[in-house]
């Protein structure tokens, strides 16, 4: 079973917006992790964020943390045609090693 | 550095006949985790090797198996294909175990299509 779910399941939204998606988890977490996929490729990391942190940014990408209400947002901020992708979230239980994953949310960037 | 490679990229299978994917990871990581991903199920854990052990099993049967060699390279064998088996499989290499603190880092994946 998957832990992480994502929200919105699909996000389409002109180039030039921003984006915004959601990730929600059921138990406690050590950190919880975002990564990108482009059609039929293999998944790129893009962020980890501790159980500890709030708040992570890496370009124009910007992750927050709320650790009480088990969830994650992931903000992409000028959107371009080239972040038209699908966003995974993933989060680690801790003791057994292993990445929890959600569905994903697919996003469309319209020209 | 080089990335995690994956081979072959593509491949056809007939049903019943098995199939060997093999991966090797960025140099200096010694873990390897191997995935499945359907549009119906999404992206799914199959096993991870840490050092040539299997450190963690996903849900599948029998037929999925994997391997770890001493140089940290990985392949998975899917025996007695069902059509099922079509998929995406995905190798991710960490330098510890579980992705944990460092992230995965994706292979490019070989789409295996059974028929």
């Amino acid at each position: 079973s998957q832990q992480g779910e994502e929200d919105p399941q699909a996000l389409s939204i002109q180039e030039g917006e921003n984006a915004t998606m959601n990730c929600s988890y059921k138990t406690s977490i050590n950190n919880l992790q975002w990564y990108r996929q482009n059609s039929g490729r293999g998944l790129v990391h893009l962020i980890l964020i501790r159980s500890n942190e709030r708040e992570k940014h890496s370009g124009r990408l910007r992750v927050t943390l709320d650790t009480s209400k088990k969830s994650s947002s992931l903000l992409i901020t000028a959107s371009r045609a080239a972040d038209t992708a699908s966003y995974f979230c993933a989060t680690d239980q801790g003791s057994n090693y292993q990445l929890i994953w959600g569905a994903g949310t697919k996003l469309i960037i319209k020209p | 550095k080089a990335g995690v490679t994956q081979t072959p990229r593509y491949l056809i299978k007939t049903r019943g006949q098995q199939v060997t994917l093999s991966c090797s990871p960025i140099s200096g990581h010694r873990s390897v985790s191997w995935y499945q991903q359907t549009p119906g199920q999404g992206l799914q854990f199959l096993f991870e090797y840490f050092s040539e052990t299997q450190r963690n099993k996903g849900n599948f049967p029998g037929r999925f198996s994997g391997r770890q060699f001493s140089n940290s390279r990985s392949e998975m064998n899917v025996s007695t294909l069902e059509l099922g088996d079509s998929a995406l499989y995905l190798c991710a290499s960490s330098p510890q175990a579980g992705g944990l603190n460092y992230g995965y880092t994706f292979g490019s994946g070989t789409r295996l299509t059974v028929v």
